[in-house]
């Protein structure tokens, strides 16, 4: 089975701008949850995603938005950049039904957001 | 809100020698989960314990989880450059919905 497939790898934006990246799950998996990760703060929870709805939202402003596709490949927006936004985007699918947290996460390789 | 916490933040090891990293949680926890990041890299699904006082081994590495429930532990035997990387553990929030990762444990080896 193919993992979990972030593109791009790599971006950098402009204060102000805004930015989309993707994430396709494993196939058959349902979850898709978003994490950033900065050397400050670890690995802090953005949202997951099941059956394309919004299952449950960590604490990030409303300028952090996502969506999940009847496939299951998910999109992740942030808005009106800031330089603080700078982190590894990670996107993890997971088998599990009842929720992204008892089940393993499969993590893809990542986008490194650059804000500048 | 639940805490998840993690030490040693580092540890630097002479090949060959142990480690352990302690992994423990403000709450009882349901299960704990284990992951590996190598440099550059992203994290890695190790293990998932569920039972109280449930000891796992794959080859050099033992997971622990403790019988609270509310702690758990990993040690490496006999190090080796591959066992590079940070360590993290992650535990379920219910109430939020989500896994709470520890800062992580940066192992180095050095050869």
């Amino acid at each position: 089975k193919a993992g979990v497939t972030q593109t791009p790898r790599y971006l950098i934006k402009t204060r102000g701008q805004q930015v989309t990246l993707s994430c396709s799950p494993i196939s058959g998996h349902r979850s898709v949850s978003w994490y950033q990760q900065t050397p400050g703060q670890g690995l802090q929870f953005l949202f997951e995603y099941f059956s394309e709805t919004q299952r449950n939202k960590g604490n990030f402003p409303g300028r952090f938005s996502g969506r999940q596709f009847s496939n299951s490949r998910s999109e992740m927006n942030v808005s009106t950049l800031e330089l603080g936004d700078s982190a590894l985007y990670l996107c993890a699918s997971s088998a599990g039904t009842g929720g992204s947290y008892n089940s393993p996460l499969h993590f893809g390789n990542g986008t490194r957001l650059t804000v500048t | 809100g639940q805490q998840v916490m993690q030490i040693p933040q580092y540890q630097h090891v002479q090949e060959g020698e142990d480690f352990t990293t302690y992994c423990n949680s403000s709450t009882t926890l349901s299960n704990i989960q284990w992951y590996k990041q190598r440099p550059g890299g992203h994290p890695v699904f190790l293990i998932q314990l569920v039972k109280s006082g449930e000891v796992k081994k794959q080859k050099r590495l033992t997971f622990q989880f403790g019988e609270a429930k509310k702690n758990s532990s990993l040690h490496i035997t006999a190090t080796q450059t591959t066992d590079v990387g940070t360590y993290f553990c992650a535990g379920p929030d219910t109430n939020a919905g989500k896994s709470t990762f520890g800062d992580g444990t940066t192992l180095t080896v050095k050869p």
